[in-house]
């Protein structure tokens, strides 16, 4: 079945003890996307990368890294997680882009920063 | 003024009404997504158009690009079309990041 994976689905920690969120696709997407959601904001993009090594920041990019080694998986890394960063992130995957391709969604991870 | 506009933000009905979820935009767009968010979180694409129109089931999407305007139209509604419906346009300098509407947040009673 064709999916983006999520994990954890939810996640509660301390404020500094570093994180990471894994998403991985299994439909060899070149493009693949991390969005937080937050109540009243939306949705922000925090990072997107266009290919294996090739990243950039979105919206909201601040206190967070990505990496893209392999084509598959896009992990988000909180370095050293604040309770700003409490939110609903989804990451996302496209054949190419935004330029008229459609879009898979994982389930989603929400991550409470205490 | 927010790039992507959708109206209403909140919509109640009851079941086997017409629905109709508008979408406006202010920037050229190369394709504009209609994606519903389930009350557990998870986000599934419904349409992906260009021009003209797409129906799948009960959905009908609909976009009018002189007008940059987009409607999303759900025929015999029924509780479980219950949801966040969410626009976003693939814009043409958008450097492949998605500009997304705030949401509308729809509530079918039986």
């Amino acid at each position: 079945e064709a999916q983006v994976t999520q994990n954890p689905r939810y996640l509660i920690t301390v404020t500094g003890k570093k994180l990471t969120v894994t998403c991985s696709q299994n439909m060899n997407h070149e493009y693949m996307s991390w969005y937080r959601q937050d109540p009243g904001l939306g949705l922000r993009q925090i990072y997107y990368s266009m290919n294996v090594e090739v990243t950039d920041k979105g919206d909201v990019p601040e206190g967070y890294k990505v990496s893209r080694k392999e084509k598959r998986n896009f992990p988000l890394i909180l370095e050293s997680p604040s309770p700003n960063q409490t939110s609903l992130y989804f990451c996302a995957s496209s054949p190419h882009g935004g330029q008229g391709d459609g879009y898979t969604f994982g389930s989603g991870t929400r991550l409470t920063v205490v | 003024k927010n790039e992507v506009e959708q109206s209403p933000q909140n919509l109640t009905a009851q079941e086997g009404e017409f629905i109709t979820i508008n979408c406006s935009y202010s920037v050229g767009i190369s394709a504009l997504h209609w994606l519903q968010q389930h009350p557990g979180g998870g986000i599934v694409s419904l349409f992906m158009l260009s021009s003209g129109k797409k129906k799948h089931g009960r959905l009908i999407a609909t976009i009018n690009i002189q007008e940059k305007h987009s409607s999303l139209h759900i025929t015999a509604s029924h509780p479980r079309d219950s949801a966040v419906y969410i626009c976003a346009v693939a814009a043409m300098d958008s450097n492949y990041q998605l500009i997304w509407g705030a949401g509308t947040k729809l509530i079918i009673k039986p």
